[in-house]
Order: structure tokens, then C-alpha cells, then sequence
């Protein structure tokens, strides 16, 4: 059974603090690792996907990387508009999604 | 706006009834999806459907069922609501394309609170 464990469950930052989020996942064949923001009372908002172990991808303060086990999602110098919850997805050999729990990021100024 | 309506918005239902909620898409996606989300679960999918006239189950399926007759609407019914189906209701789509893998574009959400 695939599964997606993400840590912290909650991050609080100050401006300017840089720190990073944990994925961590179990899968039978990986196709694809998926980030997405939720904003408070929305719908997740898709930021990015990574393939393959030792790709990048960066969106203004964000850089997600990919390793065989786990994903990081890196926030550099966050401001408050960068405070939501960050889910990340691992789609598998049946393309089905499987979602980990998110991490609550709080910047405070 | 292109993208993915969902309807009602919120809604309390009481428990025994019966409750569909809507779903459309305007991007000509192949593939729709209903998850539902809970505190400390994440998000997990109660079924799906590949293209029109086609229809999967997820993790969760009990207690719902779907339909897919046309590329744009998915409607999720719960026949009989009970208090744990009381959740936040995401739709979503995606190009579905066989052998590509691509992300899913979510909807606003339904909250949905069964008494």
C-alpha cells in the first residue's frame, strides 16, 4: 500500500526564516511526486512535479527536490502570504493519487 | 473562468437523507475525481472516472456512488447520510491521458455536515 508521511504537521516561521518540509513516501513505482498549496477554506492549488530522484523545481521561494524516499519542499526568506498547508501526492503504476496529511506553514511578520 | 464549480457550497443535511453534490469542469478533462478530506487524514479518493461513461472506486467508496454521462459533470450521491460522512468534499480533473502522468486541478470545495 503506498504511503505519504509529511513533516512537521505544523511549522511556525518568522519573515525571513528559511526552512524546509518533509515528504516521505513508500511506493510501487513512482510516476510522479506532487506539491500542492491550500489556502484556509480552498482548494489545493497545484505548485509543482517532480519525476525522477535528483530533480529540481523552484517558484519564486519555493524549490521542491526529489530523492529515492523522500521530497523536500524548501522556503526561502517566506512572508506571511507564503503561510497555508502543504500537501504533497505520490502517483504510483495505477496513477491514483495518495495524498500525505500536509504541513501548516505560519509566517509571522 | 475555465476551471472546476462545485455546488452547493456548504450544506447540513440531516442523517437518512439523501444528498447529491455537484461537480463541473470546463477544461474538456478526460479524468474527474472525489475526494474527501479530515483532519489529520489528508485528502483520500472515493472514486473516480477515466472518461465519460466509466467509473472507478477509491480508497473510501462506501456509502456513495457516481456518475460520469457526460466529459463535464461528475455528480457524487450519498443515499443514505451518515454523521461520518461528514467531511469536506474536494472535486478534481486531469487530462487522463493513458500513460501520462499529470496533476489534478481541485475545485473550492463542499463542506457537508451530517446530524
Amino acid at each position: 500500500e503506498d504511503q505519504v508521511t509529511q513533516s512537521p504537521e505544523a511549522l511556525r516561521l518568522q519573515e525571513g526564516e528559511s526552512s524546509s518540509l518533509n515528504c516521505s513516501y513508500t511506493v510501487s513505482g513512482l510516476r510522479g511526486l506532487f506539491w500542492y498549496r491550500q489556502d484556509p477554506g480552498k482548494g489545493p492549488e497545484f505548485l509543482f512535479t517532480l519525476y525522477s530522484a535528483g530533480e529540481e523545481k523552484e517558484k519564486e521561494r519555493l524549490k521542491a527536490t526529489l530523492t529515492k524516499k523522500e521530497s523536500f519542499l524548501h522556503i526561502t526568506a517566506p512572508k506571511p502570504e507564503d503561510s497555508a498547508t502543504y500537501l504533497c501526492a505520490v502517483q504510483a503504476d495505477d496513477y491514483k493519487l495518495s495524498f500525505g496529511a500536509g504541513t501548516t506553514v505560519t509566517v509571522r511578520a | 473562468i475555465a476551471g472546476i464549480t462545485q455546488a452547493p457550497t456548504s450544506q447540513i443535511l440531516a442523517a437518512g437523507r439523501r444528498m447529491t453534490l455537484r461537480c463541473t469542469q470546463d477544461m474538456r478533462h478526460n479524468a474527474m475525481y472525489w475526494y474527501r478530506q479530515d483532519l489529520g487524514l489528508g485528502l483520500r479518493l472515493i472514486h473516480y472516472s477515466n472518461t465519460a461513461g466509466t467509473t472507478g472506486k477509491g480508497e473510501v467508496p462506501d456509502g456513495y456512488s457516481v456518475s460520469r454521462a457526460n466529459t463535464d459533470d461528475f455528480p457524487l450521491t450519498l443515499a443514505s447520510a451518515v454523521p461520518s460522512q461528514t467531511s469536506v468534499y474536494f472535486c478534481a480533473s486531469s487530462d487522463g491521458l493513458a500513460g501520462v502522468v499529470d496533476e489534478q486541478f481541485f475545485g473550492p470545495g463542499t463542506r457537508l455536515t451530517v446530524l
